[in-house]
């Protein structure tokens, strides 16, 4: 089946440190690859995707790849900032199987001045 | 501005009163679908729209029940709602390979 593991929380990072929550799927086929944000308050907003292996997705700082071979999509930040501190959900959505989403159970991120 | 809309965006009621909780959404998507979130648990899908008329059960679907009659709509319905029901909801869309889009919210306490 279609399964998404994220490393568990909560993570408090110093600004500016380097940041890697990591990310691995099981699926079938070729998924999407989704990560997420979610600010205090707020509903979940769509940070970047991945769409085929080896895909990079890149938006505010933060990038991804996909990697087939080892079934991943870590996202990573080389200088956070207190402004990132959220929730991070990484999603799948395989059209392979019902083309449903999958999400991991979401990091919390806490960056501290 | 394209958005998803969710109502309300704050309720509390009593056991066994049925509420419901509408969604609705400006982008023409095919796909919606409604998740709760729980502390420790993420997010879990309760049920999924392809399009008008096709609906389908997620992870969670006890206790729930959806219409999809015009594609901006998806209401959620609680026909009689129980404590272990007490969660935030959200609503989401999306064209059927696209990302989606999620509402602000719903949190609704059953006492």
């Amino acid at each position: 089946g279609n399964s998404v593991t994220q490393m568990e929380g909560p993570v408090t990072l110093s600004e500016e440190a380097f940041l890697t929550i990591n990310c691995t799927y099981t699926a079938t086929g070729y998924p999407s690859l989704f990560w997420y944000v979610q600010y205090p308050g707020e509903g979940l907003q769509l940070l970047l995707k991945a769409t085929k292996a080896d895909d990079k997705g890149s938006n505010k700082g933060f990038e991804a790849t996909y990697r087939k071979e080892t079934t991943s999509f870590h996202l990573e930040k080389g200088s956070v900032q207190v402004s990132d501190s959220a929730v991070y959900f990484c999603a799948l959505r395989n059209t392979n199987t019902g083309n449903q989403f999958y999400f991991g159970t979401g990091t919390s991120l806490t960056v501290i001045p | 501005e394209a958005q998803v809309t969710q109502n309300p965006r704050y309720l509390i009621t009593v056991t066994g009163k049925k509420l419901t909780v509408t969604c609705s959404q400006n982008m023409n998507h095919e796909y919606m679908s409604w998740y709760r979130q729980d502390p420790g648990l993420g997010l879990r899908q309760i049920y999924y729209s392809m399009n008008v008329e096709v609906t389908d059960k997620g992870d969670v679907p006890e206790g729930y029940k959806v219409s999809r009659k015009e594609k901006r709509n998806f209401p959620l319905i609680l026909e009689s709602p129980s404590p272990n029901q007490t969660s935030l909801y959200f609503c989401a869309s999306s064209f059927p390979q696209g990302p989606q889009h999620f509402g602000d919210g719903t949190r609704l306490s059953i006492l």
